[in-house]
């Protein structure tokens, strides 16, 4: 059964510096992998996806990703976040078959000190 | 637009009453999706829908679950007799096509408060 683990549960960046949040997936075949960020009170928004072509993918609010495929990675990066960039984010994988239902990590919550 | 809306936003059941929470996707999406996330962990999936045919229902934690999108729009996902370990929020997304590579869009979902 396919699975994504987020290693990290907390990550504290200081506002300006860079981000790296990190994805690992375990899936068969050609992963269809995804990014969505949730702010308190807000519903998950999708930042960016993969399924083929570039392995860097440019997504929206200044995030890409990068497809390892030899690594089972799939991680996020922002070369300088902004304190409204704090929120949980949740690395996803597609199930497969005919039902299309997201396998997510447990996520990182983000934390941008001042 | 609009996006996809669920209501109520909170509910508060005491164990054994049951419930029912309610999902409006985008309009035209054929596919639905219902997950649960419970405190501190990624959602999970529950069941899907496309149209009004439920097609895959694996994810549903018992037989006390029910959902069902009869017109192939709204959606209603029913809870009897709660149960504590319920409490959750529950999330209900959309998307207009289906395949793997399309973007479903998530509602602000519904918090589930079992006493």
């Amino acid at each position: 059964a396919q699975s994504v683990t987020q290693p990290d549960i907390h990550i504290t960046v200081s506002e300006g510096a860079s981000l790296e949040l990190r994805c690992n997936y375990s899936y068969g075949a050609t992963p269809y992998l995804f990014w969505y960020v949730q702010s308190p009170g807000q519903g998950l928004q999708l930042l960016l996806k993969y399924f083929s072509g570039d392995t860097l993918v440019q997504g929206i609010k200044g995030f890409e990703a990068e497809f390892k495929r030899s690594q089972s990675s799939f991680n996020l990066r922002k070369p300088s976040v902004h304190w409204s960039d704090a929120a949980e984010y949740f690395c996803a994988v597609v199930s497969g078959g005919g039902a299309d239902g997201l396998t997510f990590g447990k996520g990182t919550h983000l934390i941008i000190q001042p | 637009g609009a996006g996809v809306s669920q209501s109520p936003r909170y509910k508060v059941a005491k164990r054994g009453q049951d419930v029912a929470l309610r999902c409006d996707p985008i309009s035209g999406h054929v596919s639905l999706f219902w997950y649960q996330q419970a405190l501190g962990q990624g959602p999970e999936f529950l069941t899907y829908f496309q149209n009004e045919a439920q097609l895959d229902k694996s994810g549903l934690p018992s037989d006390r679950f029910f959902a069902e999108r009869p017109e192939g729009s709204v959606s209603t996902l029913k809870i009897q007799r709660t149960q504590q370990e319920d409490s959750a929020v529950y999330l209900c997304a959309s998307k207009d096509r289906t395949g793997w590579q399309e973007t479903q869009y998530f509602g602000p979902g519904t918090r589930l408060l079992v006493l």
